[in-house]
């Protein structure tokens, strides 16, 4: 079974600064999806970043990028000039990339990211 | 355009009481999945919906069931509540299809089980 591991229960940034949150997984598949999804007080999730495993590149998003080690199974994200917005709760997530599973994400437990001002 | 939208917001049952919560997907998505997400911990899945049948399912028992209707809504119930079951109900939308469909995600019904 996957199982995704977020080792940092709780990360603090002072604003403008950069902040990196970790995320490990396992995973016996070669395709699958890796994201990382935001989750504010509101409660509902969004996506801010998404990684397809066959793609070597590093994917980005505006103030958002990730550090995609495939063999070490570990995809960090990293926040730039982060922003009191930021401030929420961060899930890492797998997919697997075919078949059956492809709507079932496995979440990691969390890293709560306070954006000091 | 909306969004995923979910009802009711905020519910309070006691034990061994069913509950029903419903979600609507958000336009033009034929999938829904819903989640359960414990107090401190991630979200963990439930089951998945299209063309009116379950197609996946987690590891949850059978008191937990859920239907589609033709207009992709959906709804999960929950028999025989139990503290533990207390958590953050997740509804989740996406395209039926290969590759990264995103899910979207709504802001979730709250049940409290006492």
């Amino acid at each position: 079974a996957q199982t995704v591991t977020q080792s940092q229960p709780e990360m603090s940034v002072q604003e403008a600064e950069t902040v990196t949150l970790s995320c490990t997984y396992d995973t016996s598949e070669s395709d699958y999806y890796l994201f990382w999804y935001k989750q504010p007080p509101s409660r509902q999730m969004i996506l801010v970043i998404r990684q397809e495993a066959y793609k070597q590149q590093n994917a980005t998003e505006n103030r958002f990028s990730v550090n995609f080690q495939k063999a070490a199974k570990s995809f960090s994200l990293k926040i730039s000039d982060s922003q009191l917005g930021d401030a929420a709760m961060y899930f890492c997530a797998y997919r697997k990339g075919s078949g059956g599973s492809n709507y079932k994400l496995t979440f990691g437990k969390g890293t709560l990211l306070t954006v000091n001002p | 355009d909306a969004g995923v939208t979910q009802s009711p917001t905020h519910l309070i049952k006691t034990r061994g009481q069913q509950v029903t919560l419903r979600c609507s997907p958000k336009s033009g998505h034929d999938t829904v999945s819903w989640y359960q997400q414990a107090l401190g911990q991630g979200p963990q899945f439930i089951f998945q919906y299209y063309e009116e049948e379950e197609r996946q399912r987690g590891n949850f028992p059978d008191r937990f069931s859920g239907h589609q209707f033709p207009n992709y809504s959906s709804e999960l119930n929950v028999n025989a509540l139990l503290l533990g079951d207390s958590a953050l109900y997740l509804c989740a939308s996406s395209i039926r299809g290969p590759g990264a469909n995103v899910l979207t995600f709504g802001a979730g019904s709250r049940l409290t089980v006492l």
